[in-house]
């Protein structure tokens, strides 16, 4: 597409329940990372994925986090037993791989979903 | 661990003002920075990217520099507009290529009186 696509852009959900969170990058970026900005807070790095390697999990706060990306295309980034402190805007950003010659470096980011947990 | 700081946090100016947004970091080993600008409710929009081999980067009223031995770059917007008013941003990047994470500040939000 045209550019990064996430889906839900606004998700209200009650403590303790799961919430999924989408991502559909630009065609051709095979490099996706997923971030998240609390109220006040700069982002901060949560996963990224790149082809068919095994993911960077380094920034999952903790092991209710989750995420895939299925046929290196979509992402999809699951909070289970969302907590109060999991209220933020989650990013997610594609780029190109390494070796291309376009501009590796340049990230687009999506609009967000922000999610509310009561 | 790499810190980058974004001071002052808010920031208002009268329309047609020319002003500085500054950003600082403490390693200064870095790649490359980025400038990003956030609109409400938006994602971030790449503005300018700065490699450190470079000083400086121009994309029309703005001009990006970047002092890596003091770790120091600057966004400067000429002839500001309410058209602005957004959360600038700036992030550091330690080594090339994609798997190479970004550091973020907190960004400067900025308001342009007509």
């Amino acid at each position: 597409g045209a550019g990064v696509s996430q889906s839900p852009s606004n998700k209200v959900t009650e403590k303790g329940k799961d919430v999924e969170l989408r991502c559909d990058p630009i065609s051709g970026h095979t490099a996706l990372y997923w971030y998240r900005q609390s109220l006040g807070q700069g982002l901060e790095f949560l996963i990224y994925f790149q082809g068919n390697s095994a993911p960077d999990k380094s920034g999952l706060p903790s092991d209710r986090f989750s995420a895939e990306r299925t046929g290196g295309s979509v992402s999809t980034l699951t909070i289970q037993r969302t907590q109060q402190e999991d209220s933020a805007v989650y990013l997610c950003a594609s780029s190109y791989p390494d070796w291309s010659s376009t501009g590796a470096n340049v990230l687009t980011f999506g609009a967000g979903s922000r999610l509310t947990v009561l | 661990k790499q810190e980058v700081t974004q001071i002052p946090a808010a920031l208002s100016v009268p329309e047609g003002e020319n002003l500085v947004l500054n950003c600082s970091f403490t390693d200064s080993a870095i790649y490359n920075l980025q400038w990003f600008r956030q609109d409400p409710g938006k994602g971030l929009t790449s503005l300018l990217l700065i490699q450190s081999s470079q000083r400086e980067q121009t994309s029309g009223r703005l001009n990006a520099s970047l002092d890596k031995s003091s770790g120091r770059s600057t966004l400067y917007i000429a002839a500001s507009q309410p058209g602005d008013s957004a959360t600038y941003l700036c992030a550091v990047r330690p080594s090339p290529g994609a798997n190479s994470k970004l550091t973020f500040g907190k960004g400067i939000t900025l308001s342009v009186r007509p």
